[in-house]
């Protein structure tokens, strides 16, 4: 089956560091791989997605590049903000499922 | 367009107690799924849709039931409400041939006492 381990929060850094959330997957094809981000008292929205090996997905100064060789699609930002202060959602998609399957989310906390 | 709207926002239940947590979409969307995520944990697949008629179980049905009478509704019916179901709800909602993106509400807070 399909699965998603990210890093362990909560994660807290100061404004303008640099930032690296983790996260490995195991599936059964090739999957589609995404970044969701939920903001306090929010539903989920999509950051970013990768559809195949390579591929580099990129939104609001985050970055993920899909690695097949280590099955991982790590998240990234040169410099954060106090506005990115939310949890961080990894996922997966495989042709022959129909639903996603999240990681267990990130908090990230920023501080000014 | 309103997108995907959930009510009620908050709702304290007693055990053995029934609600329906509603859920509409105006984006014409196919597919409608219903979530629920546990403090620290992803969020984990309750009931799925892939249109008006048509409803699956996902990874924890149990305790809960749904319909999809109509492509805009799809609610989701606790019938006797346990502790375990404290959580927050979410409804998505995609349309037909894009599985990458779902288009999220702002969720349900749940607490069974």
């Amino acid at each position: 089956g399909n699965s998603v381990t990210q890093m362990e929060g909560p994660v807290t850094l100061s404004e303008e560091a640099f930032l690296t959330i983790n996260c490995t997957y195991t599936a059964t094809g090739y999957p589609s791989l995404f970044w969701y981000v939920q903001y306090p008292g929010e539903g989920l929205q999509l950051l970013l997605k990768a559809t195949k090996a390579d591929d580099k997905g990129s939104n609001k100064g985050f970055e993920a590049t899909y690695r097949k060789e280590t099955t991982s699609f790590h998240l990234e930002k040169g410099s954060v903000q106090v506005s990115d202060s939310a949890v961080y959602f990894c996922a997966l998609i495989t042709g022959s499922a129909r639903q996603l399957t999240f990681g267990s989310g990130t908090q990230l906390t920023v501080l000014p | 367009n309103a997108g995907v709207t959930q009510t009620p926002k908050f709702r304290i239940l007693k055990i053995g107690q029934s609600m329906t947590l509603q859920c509409a979409q105006d984006m014409n969307h196919n597919y409608m799924y219903w979530y629920r995520q546990d403090p620290g944990m992803g969020l984990k697949l309750i009931y799925y849709s892939v249109g008006a008629g048509i409803t699956d179980k996902g990874e924890v049905p149990n305790g809960y039931n749904v319909s999809r009478s109509t492509t805009e509704d799809f609610p989701l019916r606790l019938e006797l409400a346990a502790p375990s179901q404290t959580s927050v709800y979410f409804c998505a909602s995609r349309p037909l041939g894009s599985p990458h993106e779902q288009y999220f509400g702002p969720g349900t807070r749940l607490t069974v006492t």
